[in-house]
């Protein structure tokens, strides 16, 4: 069973930490990706990674960076943690094999609060 | 990239018949169509993905006419477990776009 799992289901932290989302999958995907999901405002792709130790930003980049040392790897990385980055992050991943859409498989999410 | 609209919201009976329809007018040649369902507090899941005419899996039907410029996610007999929100891409072959770009999609709501 394929699959995709984000380190932690909820996480609470205080403005201005640094906070670490890590995201790993099992099926040596190449593309990896975070979003971010607000009510009324959909998915929105923050950062993805075609290869390791590529990166490339997505819609909304500011206040966040990402780490790909490992294919099977994707860290989200928030360096100073503010309240409006309180959301559900939904790390997936996709692979360029293949005919047609390949689909992407999303990890459970994980919902941050900063207060 | 094809741009997609869809209707925000649907509502329906369990037992019906449902149908979603997705306008994609500038898709492009190598576009395929694919469609995706999120449950609350989960992360989205592929469904189903077409190219033309009609695609048949055992979660739904997909409905593509001649100038592909729509197409429609029919769901048969909805059940209250089919409450989700569904999502249209329109999307080149693997490798030639890798950025998915996801719209607001449609939020069914499934009453008994």
């Amino acid at each position: 069973d394929v699959k995709v799992t984000q380190s932690s289901r909820y996480l609470v932290k205080r403005t201005g930490e640094k906070v670490f989302l890590e995201c790993v999958q099992d099926m040596d995907h190449e593309n990896m990706f975070w979003y971010r999901q607000d009510p009324g405002l959909g998915l929105r792709l923050i950062y993805f990674s075609y290869d390791v130790k590529m990166k490339e930003k997505g819609d909304i980049p500011e206040g966040y960076s990402v780490s790909r040392e490992k294919k099977e790897r994707f860290s989200l990385i928030l360096e100073s943690a503010s309240t409006n980055q309180t959301s559900m992050y939904l790390c997936a991943s996709r692979t360029d094999r293949g005919s047609g859409h390949t689909e992407a498989f999303f990890g459970q999410g994980t919902r941050l609060t900063v207060v | 990239l094809a741009k997609t609209t869809q209707p925000i919201s649907m509502d329906s009976y369990e037992g019906q018949e449902v149908n979603i329809t997705c306008s994609h007018n500038n898709i492009a040649t190598n576009d395929y169509i694919t469609w995706y369902q999120q449950f609350p507090s989960q992360g989205p899941r592929f469904i189903i993905q077409g190219y033309k005419t009609k695609v048949t899996n055992e979660v739904a039907s997909l409905f593509i006419p001649a100038d592909r410029k729509s197409s429609t996610l029919s769901l048969p007999r909805v059940s209250l477990s089919d409450t989700a929100v569904y999502y249209c891409l329109v999307l080149p072959r693997a490798g030639n776009n890798r950025k998915l770009i996801w719209g607001l999609g449609t939020s069914l709501a499934v009453n008994p």
